[in-house]
């Protein structure tokens, strides 16, 4: 039950797009496509942007979007803005039924 | 609107206990698996355990395997989360969390700090 990798960081400018990667194994992302992605701002709950490794729930802009490329999830955000300042951490459903989270991303506005 | 509503956490010392409980509204209850997720200070989204919409199937992370239990009551609409043998490395803010895979819908979370 190891975290999935993703990058400590990632950083842009408002208007450019950026990609957080999310690395697993063949037990968990590279096996089933039960990927999500959250976005959490200091002291708040976690809200979920992208669930079953591309799809968006109701209200979530459509300047996020997510797929899925072996054992690896990414999530693009387009448009960069202000507000998408905040931690981004993946998750998958694992072969032992179980869920893991990865080790989060901040994304920071410059 | 759904609303998840996390108690039972505080102060507790090393090797006690502590029952965290989770009041769910706004959904019909037992139709969803339900999720515990906890964050330590300063560091991501770590999954606890989880629970079938009937109980009869519960998964736990191996850290808590054996000292955590997750129950529901389905007729009280409530989540719970017994936490037994507790160390420090459990100190956390305690989120409850609707569905299995894809959480749309978290509590506020809970405080739990285990110290002496």
């Amino acid at each position: 039950q190891s975290a999935l990798t993703q990058p400590a960081s990632v950083s842009g400018s408002p208007g450019q797009s950026i990609t957080i990667s999310c690395t697993g194994t063949s037990s968990d992302v590279g096996t089933y496509n039960y990927v999500s992605w959250y976005q959490q701002h200091p002291g708040k709950a976690p809200k979920l942007m992208i669930y079953e490794v591309s799809n968006r729930p109701s209200g979530v802009s459509n300047r996020f979007s997510g797929s899925k490329s072996g054992n690896t999830a990414s999530l693009t955000i387009s448009g960069l803005q202000a507000e998408d300042e905040a931690d981004y951490y993946c998750s998958s459903y694992t072969r032992s039924s179980t869920l893991v989270f990865g080790t989060g991303t901040k994304v920071t506005v410059l | 609107e759904v609303q998840l509503v996390e108690s039972g956490g505080g102060l507790v010392q090393p090797g006690g206990s502590l029952r965290l409980s989770c009041a769910a509204s706004g959904f019909t209850f037992s139709s969803y698996w339900m999720s515990w997720v906890r964050q330590a200070p300063g560091k991501g989204l770590e999954w606890v355990a989880n629970i079938k919409q009937d109980g009869s199937e519960k998964y736990y992370v191996d850290s808590v395997k054996g000292r955590f239990t997750i129950s529901r009551d389905n007729a009280k609409n409530s989540l719970y989360l017994q936490m037994d043998s507790l160390t420090a490395e459990d100190t956390a803010v305690y989120y409850c969390a609707r569905d299995r895979v894809a959480a749309a819908d978290w509590g506020q979370g809970t405080l739990v700090t285990v110290s002496s």
